[in-house]
């Protein structure tokens, strides 16, 4: 079964606006980490942000932010004031504090930042 | 800032042959992973490794596949004997423990193409 899952393959926005990106997850952990990635056009794979389960508060990073939903199990990323160089492919990723803490990853969500 | 090294970045081989991907992960970290990418798809989790071992790895990790850290040089990916599904970017990771709110580094990836 997946453990996380973002259901947009992809999304354009115009540039200098906010765009948010989905991602939903499934553990039975009490305790575990949220993770956002990007990875662009050339392939380099970028962490960007990072939400620890048991923070009620959201994260933020500069322009990326994140709505941690966890009745839903649902993180979202938060982009403001995009930049063309924002245009990546968007990866959520989990990992679990128990057992051998293995990263699963949803399966991206490309972003086109246009001018 | 600290970078996972991926060498080399492109690799073509016939079937059958092996191959060893290496990955110069970042000097104090301790954990490491490899992870497959199809071209246009998420990011699947190969193996992880950490203290000499393997600690977990997937289904994909089929028997022809191996790695090792021999005397803390580089951490390899080796197939042997390869076949053609094995095709794909690998992306070697690296964070400092085993702490689950590591972030893990990532790579720029291995391209293999197996003829």
């Amino acid at each position: 079964a997946q453990k996380v899952t973002q259901t947009q393959t992809s999304i354009s926005v115009m540039e200098k606006t906010t765009v948010t990106m989905d991602c939903v997850y499934e553990t039975q952990d009490s305790s575990y980490f949220l993770f956002w990635y990007k990875q662009t056009a050339s392939g380099e794979i970028v962490f960007l942000i990072r939400q620890d389960s048991y923070k009620k508060e959201n994260a933020t990073v500069g322009h990326y932010s994140l709505n941690f939903q966890k009745p839903k199990s649902s993180i979202g990323l938060i982009i403001t004031a995009t930049q063309i160089e924002d245009s990546a492919v968007y990866f959520c990723a989990m990992r679990e504090s128990t057992g051998y803490q293995n990263f699963y990853f949803g399966k991206g969500t490309s972003l086109t930042v246009i001018p | 800032g600290p970078k996972v090294l991926q060498i080399p970045s492109h690799q073509i081989i016939d079937m059958g042959q092996m191959v060893t991907l290496n990955c110069d992960p970042v000097s104090n970290h301790l954990y490491f992973y490899w992870y497959k990418q199809i071209l246009g798809q998420q990011m699947e989790f190969l193996v992880n490794f950490y203290n000499g071992k393997v600690m977990e790895k997937s289904k994909l990790f089929k028997d022809q596949f191996s790695v090792e850290r021999p005397d803390g040089s580089y951490f390899t990916l080796k197939i042997q004997p390869t076949a053609l599904e094995d095709s794909a970017v690998y992306f070697c990771a690296s964070s400092l423990d085993r702490g689950a709110n590591q972030a893990p580094l990532f790579g720029e990836g291995t391209r293999l193409s197996v003829l």
